[in-house]
């Protein structure tokens, strides 16, 4: 069955640490996405993409980079890791746009 | 204002209850419309999906909008324990300036009671 996979489900990593999350999918979807949820935010977009090579910030871009090299993975990058980034992050994609967003199982990411 | 407004709850009722879940919307811009169910410590999965004003049902589940008003509702009929979510509305524009992005509300706590 086509599903969606994030890695790793839990993270704990130090202030100004590199942390790349990962998100792979297998329905050959165009569109992803990366949300962070926060109590009191709900979900929030940080990064999407239309396509390889295409990516666009969200909301929330600052400090958050990711790159799109093919159709199954959109990995998301933290460049330096702050406190602020302490979050719960769902990676999803869609069909078409907009569409029906199928979303990870998420990541529990802890900066120290 | 934000541009969707959920009450956040959170709401408890009995087993058997209607439940009524509502969302409000300030960009007369959004077209599409989306409930989505979140167990705790899960992704988000759709519930409902909607596109323009009208009523939508599915089982259990009926998804209304009113765009002359900005607003939008689930309504759970017979609410069962496996019920207990939190529940998330979501819209999108036509394109444009939106880009199709989901705009999400912060989502509504329910626990139904046995």
């Amino acid at each position: 069955d086509a599903e969606i996979t994030q890695s790793p489900r839990h993270k704990i990593t130090e202030t100004g640490r590199q942390v790349t999350l990962a998100c792979h999918q297998t329905w050959n979807h165009n569109n992803m996405f990366w949300y962070r949820q926060d109590l009191g935010h709900g979900l929030r977009l940080i990064h999407y993409s239309y396509g390889v090579q295409d990516t666009n910030k969200g909301e929330v871009s600052d400090g958050y980079s990711v790159s799109r090299s093919n159709t199954e993975d959109l990995p998301l990058t933290l460049e330096s890791a702050a406190s602020s980034q302490t979050s719960v992050y769902f990676c999803a994609s869609s069909e078409s746009r907009p569409g029906t967003q199928y979303f990870g199982p998420g990541t529990r990411l802890t900066v120290l | 204002q934000k541009e969707v407004e959920q009450d956040p709850g959170p709401l408890s009722v009995p087993e058997g209850a209607i439940v009524s879940l509502n969302c409000t919307y300030s960009n007369s811009a959004f077209q599409y419309f989306m409930w989505y169910r979140q167990y705790s410590r899960k992704g988000p999965e759709l519930l409902m999906y909607t596109y323009s004003s009208g009523n939508k049902e599915d089982g259990r589940f009926t998804a209304q909008v009113d765009k002359s008003s900005k607003y939008i509702s689930l309504f759970i009929r017979d609410s069962q324990p496996s019920d207990s979510a939190t529940y998330l509305c979501a819209m999108s524009a036509l394109g444009g300036g939106s880009n199709y992005k989901l705009t999400f509300g912060k989502g509504t706590l329910l626990t139904v009671n046995p």
